[in-house]
This record gives structure tokens, sequence and C-alpha cells, in this order.
């Protein structure tokens, strides 16, 4: 039951232009998500969040936009660069059995092309 | 300050054979979850220790298991191994229960291959 679901697998896009990278989720009780990057042999790092009561929220080249109606979140990273090139990891946090659990999608690789 | 460390980073084991892998998170850190990460089921959650005990649980199989130290060391155990277990473990921390809000901070992993 994969309740954060990332459907595309992969993603190119030119230098410059805007990457959207996008995720939806099953779970109503989602109150809180995230968004990780993964260069290859590290660890995930990261990026950004937001909390359920918003619907935007921006740091520097990244913004996360949050349409709880859908149950989709979107990653927009504007002007993409090549050093974004990684894997990019949607996360949604619950309360559930008491206790907050999170759950990871799948993964997006993005690729930018200089 | 250091990041998560993560003990070995590389390990090769046969089926039916048990492993224990390891983790050291950052400095103050209280909790430490680990996540198996394959290529078609991305990161998926195993468990989460905080001050000792196990908080959270994912849906894995009680082969796997896991412990945390009073210095929020932990490791995590898989017995009777199975070719299905190939994949990375990630150990992550954070300074309270990692989905309070808090940010997980992850170690580079260990590449498990099971022959």
């Amino acid at each position: 039951d994969q309740q954060v679901k990332q459907n595309s697998p992969s993603l190119s896009v030119q230098e410059g232009r805007i990457s959207i990278l996008n995720c939806d989720y099953t779970n109503s009780m989602f109150d809180y998500f995230l968004w990780y990057k993964k260069y290859p042999a590290e660890g995930p790092t990261f990026l950004i969040s937001i909390s359920s009561i918003k619907d935007k929220n921006e740091d520097g080249r990244f913004t996360v936009f949050l349409n709880k109606s859908a149950k989709h979140l979107s990653l927009h990273i504007v002007p993409s660069q090549p050093g974004d090139s990684a894997v990019y990891f949607c996360a949604a946090s619950a309360y559930r059995g008491g206790y907050q659990k999170v759950t990871f999608g799948t993964g997006t690789k993005l690729q930018v092309i200089p | 300050k250091a990041g998560v460390t993560q003990t070995p980073r590389y390990l090769i084991k046969t089926r039916g054979q048990q492993v224990t892998l390891s983790c050291s998170p950052i400095s103050g850190h209280r909790s430490v979850s680990w996540y198996q990460q394959t290529p078609g089921q991305g990161l998926q959650f195993l468990f989460e220790y905080f001050s000792e005990t196990q908080r959270n649980k994912g849906n894995f199989p009680g082969r796997f298991s896991g412990r945390q130290f009073s210095n929020s060391r932990s490791e995590m155990n898989v017995s009777t191994l199975e070719l299905g277990d190939s994949a990375l473990y990630l150990c992550a921390s954070s300074l309270e229960l990692a989905a309070l809000y808090n940010e997980q901070f992850f170690g580079p992993g260990t590449r498990l291959t099971v022959l």
C-alpha cells in the first residue's frame, strides 16, 4: 500500500528551465510534507518542507506547493542547475497509533542537462 | 559537528546468514530511524528508536530487528537473510522523534548484497 507516490521515475530538464517534481498521497491524515534530495553514494538530505495549513513554501530556487483537495504536492526548482541532478524523494508525516510516522515516496531521478 | 555514520559501508553475505549494521547518530540526537532503499520500492521505513525504546515500526518481518544503546547509537540486525534483502540500508537521526516536524539527517548507508 504505497500511500505516497511519485509516478515519474525520471525527469530531464534543460539547465535554466523549471523542474517540476510531483508527488501524490492517499492518506488525508498526513499533516506535514518534506522533500529530500539524494546523490549517489550519499544519504538523502533535507531540502524543504510544508505544513498542511499552508499551500506554498519558498526557499531560494525551491518552492513546494500543496494542494490538499487533490492530495498533491509538487516541488519547483527555478532555474534548474546541473548540480540539481539527483534523486528527489517526497515524504509525508501523519499521527498514527500514538506516534507520528513518516512515509517516503519511491523517488524521481532528475537530470539537468547543461 | 560530525554527521551520521554507518558501518560497514558495504557488506556481502549469503542466504541464511545474519547481519548486524551499525549507526552512530549526530551528537545530541536521540532518535534513530532505519530505512531500506531498493530501486522499485524507494525508501521504506523499518523502525525508529528513541531513548533506547522502539517507538515506531514499519511493515517488515520479524527477521528485522534493532536496538538502541544509552549513547543513542543503534544497531539493526537481519537474520536468515534472503536474496530480496539486498538493498541500501539507511540510518537517519533527529533531535526528537523523527516525524515530529523535525528534519532527519541521513547517513551514507550500508550496501548489503545477499548472494
